[in-house]
């Protein structure tokens, strides 16, 4: 059966310090891969996708990035977090086999102070 | 971009109610998806609908797809406290693209009162 893990599931960190979110999907393979935030427990936005290796998507311009350096690792990323990239990030995972229907992780909670 | 309106934002009801939410959007998608969400986790998927018209149950749980393609509603019947947690609908356009990007509803918040 397929499994998706994030980590870590809850992260504190100081406004200009790096980030580094991991997840990564078992079970299939050449997943389409996602992340999104979620803001205030409501509406999930879109942040990167990825249909394969190395092919990353952004949907809305911000300060982080994304990454994927392997079939079923995708990594989201920042340089300099501000005090607005807080919240709360999904990756999620799907494939043309299960109709496209996109799976979720766990989460995990950013707070930058 | 496309937007999906969902509503009610927020239900208070009594255990043993039945409780119904609805999702519109203002083009035509080809898949219909519910997702039920509780605190500090992420959503988990409820029921699928793939065909206009499609009426598909999932225990107290019974979810349809719209005629006219432009909308879904899901209803829960005979609330139980379990049921507390934030239900999302998402529509995938035919235009979607490889990546099958799906939009998503703000969320109905549902709070069963014992």
């Amino acid at each position: 059966s397929q499994t998706i893990h994030q980590w870590p599931a809850t992260l504190v960190q100081p406004v200009g310090s790096p980030l580094s979110l991991e997840c990564t999907v078992e079970g299939t393979s050449n997943p389409n891969l996602y992340w999104y935030r979620q803001a205030a427990g409501r509406g999930l936005q879109l942040l990167f996708y990825s249909v394969g290796i190395g092919q990353i998507s952004s949907e809305v311009p911000q300060n982080l990035s994304a990454s994927r350096p392997q079939d079923r690792q995708f990594i989201l990323s920042s340089k300099k977090l501000l005090l607005s990239d807080s919240g709360f990030y999904l990756c999620a995972w799907s494939v043309a086999r299960y109709k496209n229907i996109q799976y979720f992780g766990a989460g995990t909670r950013l707070s930058v102070l | 971009g496309q937007q999906l309106n969902q509503s009610p934002q927020s239900m208070f009801i009594q255990e043993g109610e039945d409780v119904s939410m609805n999702c519109t959007s203002s083009s035509i998608f080809n898949t219909w998806l519910w997702y039920k969400q509780e605190p500090g986790e992420g959503p988990v998927l409820l029921i699928a609908l793939y065909k206009a018209g499609e009426l598909t149950s999932n225990g107290r749980l019974t979810a349809q797809f719209g005629i006219t393609r432009k909308d879904s509603f899901l209803n829960i019947s005979a609330s139980i406290p379990s049921d507390v947690g934030i239900y999302f609908c998402a529509g995938q356009e035919i235009s979607s693209g490889s990546a099958r990007q799906l939009t998503f509803g703000s969320g109905t918040q549902l709070t069963v009162l014992p």
